[in-house]
């Protein structure tokens, strides 16, 4: 299996605070992507990196933003949560855009 | 504009009878194509891919899916269904962009 951690794999905060969620790699693939996951949507890309310090939008980018100072690691930061932002987030890696893709094992985030 | 489409959102099959998951997509060129399956509180997991040549691709445990470009379909197939095989099961479809989208998934049951 590749190595991809997500961390927390389960947090419930409140509408208006700041969570971070972390994915950790030990692949070192070039391409990073944030998921989110709901009922009848599949997977909806949030953001996605192309390397360090590079990162670009994806079709649900509103209310997100994400960081990578590090080949290893993808932040993907709630600045101000909302309910509808309660989901599963997936992080995915990939060594070449648009190839196959590696699946960590999601967190479970839950916005009161 | 480009999409996956799933028309069956739950099948439930009888263990040891064959299974066919429909995908159908919409991309004006040639696709690359893939089938991802998840299991209950786990991530994507890669099936199988077809990105050119023969157009019925072998996967992982037992699958297969046959590109049709005249139906704009990717089916995703197995011959005789194990109640492990019970997941969700997602076409996806590399854009123009390199992105990948997903289709809706696809929940399958198996009834011993």
């Amino acid at each position: 299996d590749a190595g991809i951690t997500q961390s927390p794999r389960h947090k419930v905060t409140e509408t208006g605070t700041p969570v971070t969620l972390r994915c950790h790699q030990t692949e070192n693939h070039r391409y990073m992507y944030w998921y989110r996951q709901d009922p009848g949507h599949g997977l909806r890309l949030i953001h996605y990196s192309y390397g360090v310090k590079d990162t670009d939008k994806g079709e649900v980018s509103d209310g997100y933003s994400v960081s990578r100072s590090k080949t290893e690691d993808f932040l993907l930061t709630l600045e101000s949560a909302t309910s509808s932002q309660t989901s599963v987030y997936f992080c995915a890696i990939s060594p070449e855009r648009g190839n196959e893709q590696f699946f960590g094992p999601g967190t479970r985030l839950t916005v009161l | 504009a480009q999409s996956v489409t799933q028309p069956d959102i739950h099948i439930t099959v009888s263990e040891g009878a064959s299974l066919e998951l429909r995908c159908n997509y919409s991309y004006g060129a040639t696709p690359y194509l893939f089938w991802y399956v998840q299991s209950p509180g786990q991530g994507l997991q890669l099936l199988l891919k077809y990105f050119s040549g023969d157009t019925l691709v072998q996967g992982i445990k037992g699958f297969e899916a046959e590109f049709k470009r005249s139906q704009s379909s990717f089916n995703l197939r197995k011959p005789s269904v194990h109640w492990s095989d019970a997941a969700e099961y997602f076409c996806a479809v590399k854009t123009s962009y390199d992105k990948v989208i997903f289709g809706p998934g696809t929940s399958l049951s198996v009834i011993p």
